[in-house]
């Protein structure tokens, strides 16, 4: 089975100032790994996934995050973040060779960026 | 951009109703999936389907039903509603041959008074 913790519920943060949300994962087999964000009222988009290779990976809105398996986490970051920016962020894995790809989600991070 | 809807966005509706919550998506995906999304919560996901007649439970017991007629439709109903029903409810979908990105439709904030 696999679980995914979002260490940090909320992060308040000033425009411009870097950003790192943190994500936790425990799993006995291997893992992609994946972000959304949720803006209010709507779904969830992806921002970026770790599938394998490079373990800094890139994605939408200047966002990146970086695979560390000995400490199974993959923390998001954002050098200099924009009042847009204000969403909730969502971490989630799912098992490789998993027929159904169902993914295993964490609480989410509400993150609000001040002027 | 992923297209994938979901009617209505928003429901408010009384104890005792049936109602069905719609999902449709465009990109002939084989694979689609329901979850339910409380505040502060974790997404879980109550069912999924690999293909017209094909559903499974997910790994939230749900006393919503499913079907899948069609490789574009998803619906989910609930025969009875009730005021523990009152959540988020969030449509995706993913390629059949895939098995990472899943596409996420806007939800459907559902309200049983």
């Amino acid at each position: 089975a696999q679980s995914v913790t979002q260490l940090d519920s909320q992060v308040p943060v000033f425009e411009e100032a870097p950003v790192e949300l943190r994500c936790n994962y425990s799993s006995s087999v291997s893992v992609y790994l994946f972000w959304y964000v949720q803006y209010p009222n709507q779904g969830l988009q992806l921002l970026l996934k770790y599938l394998s290779g490079s373990t800094l990976v890139k994605g939408i809105n200047g966002f990146e995050a970086e695979f560390n398996k000995s400490q199974t986490s993959f923390h998001l970051r954002k050098p200099s973040v924009h009042i847009s920016d204000t969403a909730e962020y969502f971490c989630a894995v799912s098992r490789i060779g998993g027929s159904q790809g169902n993914l295993i989600f964490g609480k989410g991070t509400k993150l609000s960026v001040k002027p | 951009e992923a297209d994938i809807y979901q009617t209505p966005r928003y429901l408010v509706i009384g104890t005792g109703k049936k109602i069905t919550l719609e999902c449709s998506q465009t990109m002939g995906h084989d694979k689609m999936y329901w979850y339910q999304q409380d505040p502060g919560m974790e997404l879980h996901l109550i069912h999924y389907s690999y293909g017209v007649n094909s559903t499974e439970k997910g790994d939230l017991s749900s006393e919503s039903t499913v079907s899948r007629i069609r490789t574009e439709h998803f619906p989910l109903t609930l025969e009875s509603a009730r005021p523990s029903h009152t959540s988020q409810y969030l449509c995706a979908s993913m390629p059949g041959l895939s098995t990472d990105t899943q596409y996420f439709g806007p939800g459907t904030r559902l309200t049983v008074l």
